[in-house]
């Protein structure tokens, strides 16, 4: 069963705007985590938040976190053609270490299309 | 590709042959993974292993079978494939300094 979903499923933006995606998730976690697709690759790891943690800053990414709406937003700003790619949220389902990595389950993912 | 191979990385097979592919890491890293990427089901978890001859099952691990003789390479066997089972295969790892996933450049898989 998915843990996390993503929204929107699809978004499209002209370079220089904005772009949010939006995770939901079920079930208490101890961290939430957000990972990117380029076309044809492997995930890449972006950023993660624990669930002590309201909000996050890594370069252009921000991800806020509210555990008691059980969901958490990734915004990219001043977005670029080059961030054009699909974007997973990964929840820790069974962390046999306090906000560990050791199984995780990820939503459907949003794909972003940034247009020049 | 975070010290990560995938062999092979493309494959066709036919139904009921059965069908082995390799995951290999250089960096001794102790969790592996193996999960299948169909559109509209995301990323789901097939088996995972936490050191060597130590594997349990995910969400989707019906249908295949794992082992892990060595602490560098995690086997992910479909013992008789079927058309169900057409999908991109990506292995992962726990590293870096967070402790999160890293992930191969997976193999496409086509069952006929």
């Amino acid at each position: 069963s998915q843990q996390g979903e993503e929204d929107p499923q699809a978004l499209s933006i002209q370079e220089g705007e904005n772009a949010t995606m939006n995770c939901s998730y079920k079930t208490s976690i101890n961290n939430l985590q957000w990972y990117r697709q380029n076309s044809g690759r492997g995930l890449v790891h972006l950023i993660l938040i624990r669930s002590n943690e309201r909000e996050k800053h890594s370069g252009r990414l921000r991800v806020t976190l509210d555990t008691s709406k059980k969901s958490s937003s990734l915004l990219i700003t001043a977005s670029r053609a080059a961030d054009t790619a699909s974007y997973f949220c990964a929840t820790d389902v069974e962390g046999l270490i306090q906000g560990g990595s050791e199984k995780l389950v990820f939503g459907k993912g949003t794909k972003l299309t940034v247009n020049p | 590709d975070a010290g990560i191979t995938q062999s092979p990385r493309h494959k066709v097979t036919e139904t009921g042959t059965p069908v082995t592919l390799r995951c290999h890491q250089t960096e001794n890293h102790r969790y592996m993974y193996w999960y299948r990427q169909d559109p509209g089901h995301g990323l789901r978890l097939i088996h995972y292993s936490y050191g060597v001859k130590d594997t349990d099952k995910g969400e989707v691990s019906d249908g295949y079978s794992v082992s892990r003789s060595k602490t560098e390479d995690f086997l992910l066997t479909l013992e008789s494939a079927t058309s169900s089972q057409t999908s991109v295969y990506f292995c992962a790892t726990i590293q870096g300094p967070q402790e999160t996933q890293y992930f191969g450049p997976g193999t496409r898989l086509l069952v006929l």
